[in-house]
């Protein structure tokens, strides 16, 4: 029971151009959106979140769109740089018992060509 | 700042054998986890703790055990290992309310 689905497995974007992330979840009880990004032999490291009140958040290139109704987030990176090549995790996590617990989609490798 | 250390990087493990993978973070976070990383799949939890003193299940604990006798300490005991807890296991620590997570790098499990 995949609560929380990242469909893309792989995607390949120009240097300078915009990647575009997509996370899909199932669980209406989710109110609190992350995307973390990795690099090889690395953990996870927290990029940006968005709470279910707000529809957009944005911090620097990194922008994530929040749509409650069709229960869909997107991650956008503009412009994106070969730097930003590494694995993208959506996380959700909802209130009451699950207070601080995330649930992680499967991962999009991002590749950004120079 | 070391943040959150993990050891070992990388093991293998014969099936049957015990063994213990350590956490120690030094941020003075309440709320630390084991997560699970399989090939093409997101990371799963396995445990997590509110606390000293205070553990509770995850998603997939079966196989392993953890205890919380510190604040800066999270062991994840895997007892008679089986293939299938071949993975990439990763620790996070979090302070209270903060979902940002600090990940540790991970260790590398194989069970042969």
């Amino acid at each position: 029971d995949q609560q929380v689905k990242q469909n893309s497995p792989s995607l390949s974007v120009q240097e300078g151009r915009i990647s575009i992330l997509n996370c899909d979840y199932t669980n209406s009880m989710f109110d609190y959106f992350l995307w973390y990004k990795k690099y090889p032999a690395e953990g996870p490291t927290f990029l940006i979140s968005i709470s279910s009140i707000k529809d957009k958040n944005e911090d620097g290139r990194f922008t994530v769109f929040l749509n409650k109704s069709a229960k869909h987030l997107s991650l956008h990176i503009v412009p994106s740089q070969p730097g930003d090549s590494a694995v993208y995790f959506c996380a959700a996590s909802g209130g009451g018992t699950s207070y601080g617990k995330l649930t992680f989609g499967q991962g999009t490798i991002l590749t950004v060509h120079p | 700042n070391a943040g959150v250390t993990q050891t070992p990087k990388f093991r293998i493990l014969k099936i049957g054998q015990s063994m213990t993978l350590q956490c120690a973070q030094d941020m003075n976070h309440n709320y630390m986890y084991w997560y699970r990383q399989d090939p093409g799949m997101g990371l799963k939890l396995i445990y997590y703790s509110v606390g000293a003193g205070i553990t509770d299940k995850g998603e997939v604990p079966n196989g392993y055990n953890v205890s919380r006798s510190t604040t800066e300490d999270f062991p994840l005991r895997l007892e008679l290992a089986a293939p299938s807890q071949t993975s990439v296991y990763f620790c996070a620590s979090s302070t209270t309310g903060d979902y940002g997570y600090t990940f540790g790098s991970g260790t590398r499990l194989t069970v042969v």
